[in-house]
């Protein structure tokens, strides 16, 4: 166990809709990363938060945002879905945003989107 | 380019057998390399990490090695186990920013 926790584990969605999955982050780390998981791929990096900013950002349309709150959890939100947003989205916390910054990940939320 | 490369793409071997994984990067300048296992719908899980002077790492049955000069590492996997089952996913990560790239992983079937 991490320590890291996602919810919901899974959820269905249709083209078009809004959805919001959210991550509690391990005890004493104020860096949270996302990630999206396509089947069959390595994850591809999302965007970063530390301590409530935004820190970093990949690849990836503003309709995908995110929140971190005081107690360092996050929230991801991605509007307009399409189909190709279907993914296992994982969450990782770190200690810190360095590159040595072991990252710990949660058991992520699969995302079908019809 | 920064890549990461992982082969084979998928492998399937006896219980009780080694197998051996590999990673090629293009990543630059290096600064540390991990490998992950990934249970099926589940989180990766940290194996080892390895920075620029470390040639070699252990992890119980799991030995990663790094040879930095032609960028590339292998994982080894002694007397595998049917748990060994999973996705194995090379992560290298360079200097700065947020250059943290993700193979594509080797699946790793173990048969009894």
């Amino acid at each position: 166990e991490t320590g890291v926790t996602q919810s919901p584990t899974h959820l269905i969605k249709t083209r078009g809709q809004q959805v919001t999955l959210r991550c509690s982050s391990q005890s004493g780390h104020n860096t949270v990363s996302w990630y999206q998981q396509a089947l069959g791929q390595g994850p591809q990096f999302i965007f970063q938060y530390y301590r409530e900013e935004e820190n970093g950002r990949g690849n990836f349309p503003p309709r995908f945002s995110g929140l971190q709150f005081p107690n360092y959890s996050s929230e991801l939100n991605v509007n307009a879905l399409e189909l190709d947003d279907s993914a296992l989205y994982l969450c990782a916390s770190s200690f810190s945003t360095g590159r040595n910054g072991e990252l710990f990940f949660g058991e992520g939320s699969r995302l079908t989107v019809l | 380019k920064n890549q990461v490369e992982q082969s084979p793409q998928s492998l399937i071997i006896l219980e009780g057998k080694n197998c051996t994984l590999q990673c090629n990067y293009t990543v630059s300048p290096f600064s540390n390399l991990r490998w992950y296992k990934q249970d099926t719908g589940r989180g990766p899980v940290s194996l080892t990490i390895m920075t620029f002077s470390e040639n070699t790492k252990s992890n119980g049955r799991y030995t990663a090695t790094l040879d930095a000069d032609t960028k590339q590492s292998s994982l080894h996997i002694t007397a595998s186990q049917l748990s060994d089952s999973a996705s194995y996913i090379c992560v290298v990560s360079a200097t700065g920013g947020f250059k943290t790239i993700f193979g594509a992983g080797t699946r790793l079937f173990v048969k009894a």
